[in-house]
């Protein structure tokens, strides 16, 4: 049972524009809700992470957007850069914990 | 060190034999977790140690997985009897804090990869 859904499974974008991932759970209980980004060869590393008391969290060019009742959250990368290509990953956990169920990432592409 | 150390980063394995894999976490991280990346997915929980308590052992997929972290700083992973489908990467990650949160951010290794014949 897949209880963190992510798509899409890839994604191509143009240098300077917006990149949009977005994940579904399943799991009312989950309280904590990060994003991981991971290059080739690479650890995954926290980029950003949102509790659902809020609608939004900005971080410089990355932006999770959460909605609660429809138990969807995704992550927007504004002004997106070649250097932004790699695999990102959403998570979710319960009590704030850090044993993550994570969905099974998206590939992104930015074109120079 | 500055971050999650792994090793060996790249082991390759007959099946049926034993491997070991060893994490060094960062200096004074309380919290040590576990967790297996098969090609292409997301990583899946294996367990987690709090000092050198193994307090979740949930996610290990069979009884021929074992970890352990005696002195409550380097952990092992061991494979017993290895199988073709214990090949993935296996990635260690520790925090400072059990809670996730400002101070509990989750840190990762750069994991080591296992390839069974």
């Amino acid at each position: 049972q897949q209880q963190v859904k992510q798509s899409p499974q890839s994604l191509i974008v143009q240098k300077g524009g917006i990149s949009i991932i977005n994940c579904a759970y399943e799991n009312t209980a989950f309280d904590y809700f990060p994003w991981y980004q991971q290059f080739p060869g690479k650890g995954p590393a926290l980029l950003i992470a949102i509790r659902p008391d809020v609608s939004e969290k900005k971080e410089g060019r990355f932006t999770i957007s959460f909605n609660k009742s429809a138990k969807q959250f995704s992550l927007h990368i504004m002004d997106s850069q070649p250097g932004d290509s790699a695999t990102y990953f959403c998570a979710a956990s319960k009590g704030g914990f850090q044993k993550l169920v994570f969905g099974t990432g998206t590939r992104l592409l930015v074109s120079p | 060190g500055a971050g999650v150390s792994q090793s060996p980063r790249y082991k390759v394995a007959k099946r049926g034999q034993d491997v070991a894999l060893r994490c060094d976490p960062i200096s004074g991280h309380v919290s040590l977790f576990w967790y297996q990346q098969a090609l292409g997915q997301g990583p899946e929980f294996l367990t987690y140690f709090q000092n050198e308590a193994q307090l979740d052992k949930s996610g290990l997929p069979s009884d021929r997985f074992f970890a352990e972290r005696p002195e409550g700083s380097v952990s092992t992973l061991k494979i017993q009897r290895t199988q073709q489908e214990d090949s993935a990467v296996y990635l260690c990650a520790s925090s400072l804090r059990r809670l996730a949160g400002a101070t509990g951010e989750l840190f990762f290794g750069e994991g080591s990869r296992l390839t069974v014949l």
